[in-house]
């Protein structure tokens, strides 16, 4: 199926522990998007990549890391895990206009 | 700091009222306005974009109605629907209009009601 597919949909972890969030795009868009969605403050971005191998930081990047090693991949880790990174998470990727994929639901316990 | 206001966080409108969401901007350099619809479960999903050298566009039940001077932009949504009950973000993008880099207003729920 041609789009951005976010994995897994749901996730619960605990405190301290190390998660990675997927996000594959079956496009060759260059540009790629990691954001936060939480009540009261919207949509906000923590990474985005303008190609493979190049990445930069955001609005919220604290406690996050990416990479981007192929076009179409561009995977989220929260390191160590805090209640604070409880939310939803939205990855798009940009040719003209963004496009997002349907989210993962991240708890941390 | 580059932003976004949008209000109102909520809003309640009858079936086949008026539903209206604003926004204002502060950053001259923006150039490119979306709006975008998000459902429950879903990603946001790009409803309707202007660029600052209109004042309006319309397509079928959506109109942005852009105020350049103002530096403000609005959805207007008629003969809202049940079935239009959702979150609107507005956004802007500045360096590169539909390419560039959105920022994000903090959303609007709507509720219509039957």
């Amino acid at each position: 199926d041609a789009g951005i597919t976010q994995s897994p949909r749901y996730k619960i972890t605990e405190t301290g522990r190390q998660v990675t969030l997927m996000c594959h795009q079956t496009w060759s868009h260059s540009y790629m998007f990691w954001y936060r969605q939480d009540l009261g403050h919207g949509l906000r971005l923590i990474y985005y990549s303008a190609a493979a191998d190049i990445t930069d930081k955001g609005e919220v990047p604290d406690g996050y890391v990416v990479s981007r090693s192929k076009t179409e991949n561009f995977p989220l880790t929260l390191e160590s895990a805090t209640r604070s990174q409880t939310s939803v998470y939205f990855c798009a990727s940009r040719d003209d206009g963004y496009t997002f994929g349907s989210g993962t639901r991240l708890t941390v316990v | 700091q580059q932003q976004v206001k949008q209000s109102p966080q909520s809003l309640i409108v009858q079936k086949g009222g008026i539903s209206i969401i604003n926004c204002a901007y502060e950053n001259t350099a923006f150039d490119y306005f979306p709006w975008y619809q998000q459902f429950p479960g879903k990603g946001p999903a790009l409803l309707i974009a202007i660029r600052p050298d209109v004042s309006e566009k319309k397509e079928g039940r959506f109109t942005i109605s852009f105020n350049k001077s103002a530096k403000q932009f609005s959805l207007h949504i008629m003969d809202s629907q049940p079935g239009d009950s959702a979150t609107y973000f507005c956004a802007a993008s500045y360096y590169g209009g539909s390419q560039g880099n959105l920022i994000f207003g903090k959303g609007t729920k709507l509720s219509v009601k039957p």
